[in-house]
């Protein structure tokens, strides 16, 4: 049974600082991991999303990485901004078609 | 409206009242997916529809509902609920369900059963 795990669980940081968010996952097969972005009492947004076959994928100051073999993700955040305060979910499908498992998120506060 | 709306954005209900969520996305896909997220547990998915017929149901009590009238509505009927259903319900869609699609999500309904 797939289970996915993030540590931190929260995490605050000062403008400026480089951080990394950590996501594990116990059942290496997965076809992708998607990273996404929920502010308080709202939806979720997806950030990234890496296929099995990649190692990483960037966008703006985002950046996350995959390895599949040891069952570990990371986001990337440059230069963390105010803006950037959110908790960070991460999610793998299982072996099913539709059901992504999720993990409980990263609480992020980026302090001005 | 672009994305995935969801109203109400806040509910507040009795064990004994009837309500429904109701979910619409703009996008063209055709998968529709009910979440639940309660405080410190990861998101749940409850009900999956992939151009409209219902493909999973992830084992969720019969006083939840779903309804897809079509690929671009979804709604969650309520009734007789209990306190611990207070949670935030999300909607999300995707292009057909498949696990390469990226799912986008509705801003939620919280709903607050007293």
């Amino acid at each position: 049974k797939q289970e996915v795990t993030q540590i931190p669980a929260a995490l605050s940081v000062p403008e400026g600082e480089n951080l990394v968010l950590n996501c594990s996952f116990t059942d290496s097969a997965i076809y992708n991991l998607q990273w996404f972005r929920q502010d308080p009492g709202k939806g979720l947004t997806s950030l990234l999303l890496i296929q099995s076959s990649q190692r990483e994928q960037t966008s703006g100051r985002l950046n996350a990485s995959l390895d599949k073999s040891s069952g570990r993700s990371t986001l990337y955040i440059a230069a963390s901004q105010p803006g950037d305060s959110a908790t960070y979910l991460c999610a793998v499908p299982t072996s099913g078609t539709y059901k992504y498992i999720f993990g409980t998120g990263t609480r992020l506060k980026v302090l001005a | 409206e672009t994305g995935v709306t969801q109203t109400p954005r806040h509910l507040v209900m009795g064990m004994t009242n009837k309500k429904s969520l109701k979910c619409e996305q703009h996008l063209g896909h055709n998968a529709m997916y009910w979440y639940k997220q309660s405080a410190k547990k990861p998101l749940e998915l409850m009900f999956v529809y992939n151009f409209k017929e219902q493909t999973e149901n992830n084992s969720v009590p019969s006083r939840f509902s779903p309804e897809c009238p079509n690929s671009s509505h979804l709604f969650l009927h309520l009734h007789t609920l209990q306190p611990e259903d207070s949670a935030l319900y999300l909607c999300a869609s995707s292009q057909s369900g498949g696990r390469t699609d990226t799912r986008y999500f509705g801003p939620g309904t919280r709903l607050t059963v007293l």
